[in-house]
């Protein structure tokens, strides 16, 4: 079955631009994660989507947020960009919880702010 | 805030040697999941121990989940090149959150 698609691969913005990454989960998936991995702090969680709902939500400012269709995919979206938000984001998803069922990530959308 | 630290960050070993990897926590976790990273690739679950005392077993791979669920370590033995990646631990917390550790690192030397 397919993976988990991310979209774009790679992105370059200038600071105070908005960005917009989308992730489409496995066929059947309901739950989407969003995490943001740089080399200084490792794997942080960002938010979890489920059913279009925003279950969880990481400790990241207001200008990260996301949603979630009806067909499961989700998108997430940075605004202002500053040239800390560069890094690694990799959306998970899994038939459930997350932390309940095994989780399946993409090969994430490597961000860089210039 | 729950935290949790692997060490070693990086680990450089010949192939055919054994290593453990460390994933401590000052919390309990309800569960704890063991990934490997390649890069340019997404994290890929390998194990995920729930019981207090746990012990899995993935070929040469050995996950042991603490008695008091707060750490967790993972042992290789005869480490092949293919082994090399960031290892990362995640703890699962009360509210289904996934918590991950700053990973580690193993390069096996051929």
């Amino acid at each position: 079955k397919a993976g988990v698609t991310q979209t774009p691969r790679y992105l370059i913005k200038t600071r105070g631009q908005q960005v917009t990454l989308s992730c489409s989960p496995i066929s059947g998936h309901r739950s989407v994660s969003w995490y943001q991995q740089t080399p200084g702090q490792g794997l942080q969680f960002l938010f979890e989507y489920f059913s279009e709902t925003q279950r969880n939500k990481g400790n990241f400012p207001g200008r990260f947020s996301g949603r979630q269709f009806s067909n499961s995919r989700s998108e997430m979206n940075v605004s202002t960009l500053e040239l800390g938000d560069s890094a690694l984001y990799l959306c998970a998803s899994s038939r459930y919880q997350v932390a309940d069922t095994e989780a399946f990530f993409g090969q994430g959308t490597r961000l860089t702010v210039v | 805030t729950q935290l949790l630290e692997q060490s070693p960050q990086f680990l450089s070993i010949q192939e055919g040697e054994n290593l453990t990897v460390y994933c401590n926590s000052s919390s309990v976790f309800s569960s704890l999941q063991w990934y490997r990273q390649e890069p340019g690739e997404g994290p890929v679950l390998l194990v995920t121990v729930v019981t207090g005392g746990e012990v899995k077993k993935l070929k040469r791979l050995t996950f042991q989940f603490g008695d008091a669920r707060k750490d967790s370590s993972l042992h290789i033995t005869a480490a092949q090149p293919g082994d090399t990646g960031l290892y990362l631990c995640a703890g699962v917390n009360a509210g289904n959150m996934l918590t991950f550790g700053g990973g580690t690192r193993l390069m096996v030397k051929p």
